[in-house]
């Protein structure tokens, strides 16, 4: 399934380092989305774009940094990371947000490491 | 608040087995009903999914009913392989919040021997 794309699969970086989380999707959707799976918690939403806008953030910490500059591309922008934000960051799109019964469309994820 | 309760795992079965994993879940009003797997090393998939009472949701041989009167969700196979070991998510969209937005359940892992 190439559907939705992830760069880089993998990250370590250290606390003080900046990073950026890359998604690409090439389903024609409109609305894409970040969440975070930590070890033995749900997955948790981070942020919903749709046509490009942000439309929801999920009391996210600053320290992550969404940005959506077309409908294909999302990015994830990191500085100041805490250990405990080690995880796996899934990128998903979908038609639209406005329609309950569509399906969200996973990405493979990247695997967070903050030293 | 809305939220999806989902039986613990792991859940650990014989090849050609009967697969029964238990979703419940709380929300107001008919909430869309998924299913996601997660194969080891990758991201989720959708399943199978419903979208109203009593739909049935069917994929490889995977289904669940969407039990209003119970709240439940349960996915279900007559017959796993070992291709099936996996983490399976059910998770609910509800009408409250204005977008499709997905709430997951804890996920259960499923470990097939031959």
């Amino acid at each position: 399934e190439t559907g939705v794309t992830q760069t880089p699969r993998h990250l370590v970086m250290g606390m003080t380092n900046k990073k950026s989380l890359k998604c690409e999707q090439h389903l024609g959707h409109n609305a894409m989305y970040w969440y975070k799976q930590s070890a033995k918690k749900p997955l948790e939403l981070m942020f919903v774009y749709n046509f490009k806008e942000q439309t929801e953030n999920n009391s996210v910490p600053s320290r992550f940094s969404p940005e959506c500059p077309n409908s294909s591309h999302l990015f994830l922008h990191l500085h100041t990371l805490q250990p405990e934000d080690s995880a796996l960051y899934l990128c998903a799109s979908s038609q639209e947000t406005v329609r309950r019964t569509d399906t969200q469309y996973f990405g493979p994820g990247t695997r967070l490491t903050v030293l | 608040g809305d939220s999806v309760t989902q039986m613990e795992g792991p859940v650990t079965l014989s090849e050609e087995a009967f697969l029964t994993i238990n979703c419940t879940y709380t929300a107001t009003g008919y909430p869309s009903l998924f299913w996601y797997v997660q194969y080891p090393g990758e991201g989720l998939q959708l399943l199978l999914k419903a979208t109203k009472a009593d739909d049935k949701g069917s994929n490889k041989g995977f289904e669940a009913t969407y039990r209003k009167e119970t709240t439940s969700f349960h996915l279900e196979k007559g017959s796993v392989q070992v291709s099936d070991s996996a983490v399976y998510f059910c998770a609910l969209s509800p009408l409250s919040g204005g977008y499709n937005k997905l709430i997951f359940g804890a996920g259960t892992r499923l470990a097939v021997h031959p």
